[in-house]
């Protein structure tokens, strides 16, 4: 059964506290990408992947840090630097960068203590 | 600046009618639009890709439009139901640039 799976669905951060969602697909897919959403709001891009071992910076990389050591595997550490983490964070997968169709994650969502 | 709006406001209507969403972009040249839906606390799946050189594209009670004068898409589902209700997002890919995403507009089928 093919996917994305991300986790933890819930993930608690305490103040001055480093926290890491895991991000695992089984697509074969080249590129991967964490978007975090606001209520109400759109996707806005963090970070992207086009191979293992590279990485981009999206629109709002400020506070974040990635990893893409292996091609199913893309985790997001939402860093004490990020100083409004409370969002609901969503990665994606595609063939190619930037092209066609994206697959999400079932998202997690990131509060606050 | 690049803009992506979709009426933030929630559509509500009736069961059995047509729902009509709106995407308008302003300084983008998209090679391609996609339509998304997103429920309550998930992830979005994609619905349906229409390219700027077509200007309609259809899969089953979905109909896409993409009008590049105007700089719109039009997202239209007949005969709605109740399970239609979500929210719809759409995305614009730029040649050289990412996909970006509009906010959204919730639709509520009402029975």
């Amino acid at each position: 059964d093919g996917g994305i799976t991300q986790s933890p669905k819930y993930l608690f951060r305490k103040e001055g506290q480093n926290v890491t969602l895991s991000c695992e697909q089984n697509l074969n897919h080249d590129a991967m990408y964490w978007y975090r959403q606001d209520p109400g709001q759109g996707l806005r891009l963090i970070y992207y992947s086009q191979i293992v071992n590279d990485f981009q910076k999206g629109d709002i990389a400020e506070g974040y840090s990635v990893s893409r050591e292996k091609k199913e595997s893309f985790p997001l550490t939402v860093t004490s630097a990020q100083k409004n983490p409370t969002a609901f964070y969503l990665c994606a997968s595609s063939t190619t960068p930037g092209t066609e169709t994206q697959y999400f994650g079932p998202g997690t969502r990131l509060l606050v203590l | 600046s690049q803009k992506i709006e979709q009426n933030s406001e929630a559509l509500n209507i009736q069961e059995g009618k047509t729902a009509t969403l709106t995407c308008n972009y302003t300084n983008y040249s998209p090679a391609y639009l996609q339509w998304y839906r997103q429920d309550p606390g998930r992830g979005p799946v994609f619905l349906l890709l229409i390219r700027e050189n077509e200007k309609e594209k259809r899969k089953e009670r979905l109909k896409v439009t993409f009008d590049t004068t105007l700089k719109q898409s039009l997202f239209h589902i007949t005969a709605s139901q109740p399970a239609d209700s979500a929210t719809y997002l759409c995305a614009l890919y730029n040649a050289g640039n990412m996909l970006t995403f509009g906010g959204g507009t919730r639709l509520m089928v009402k029975p």
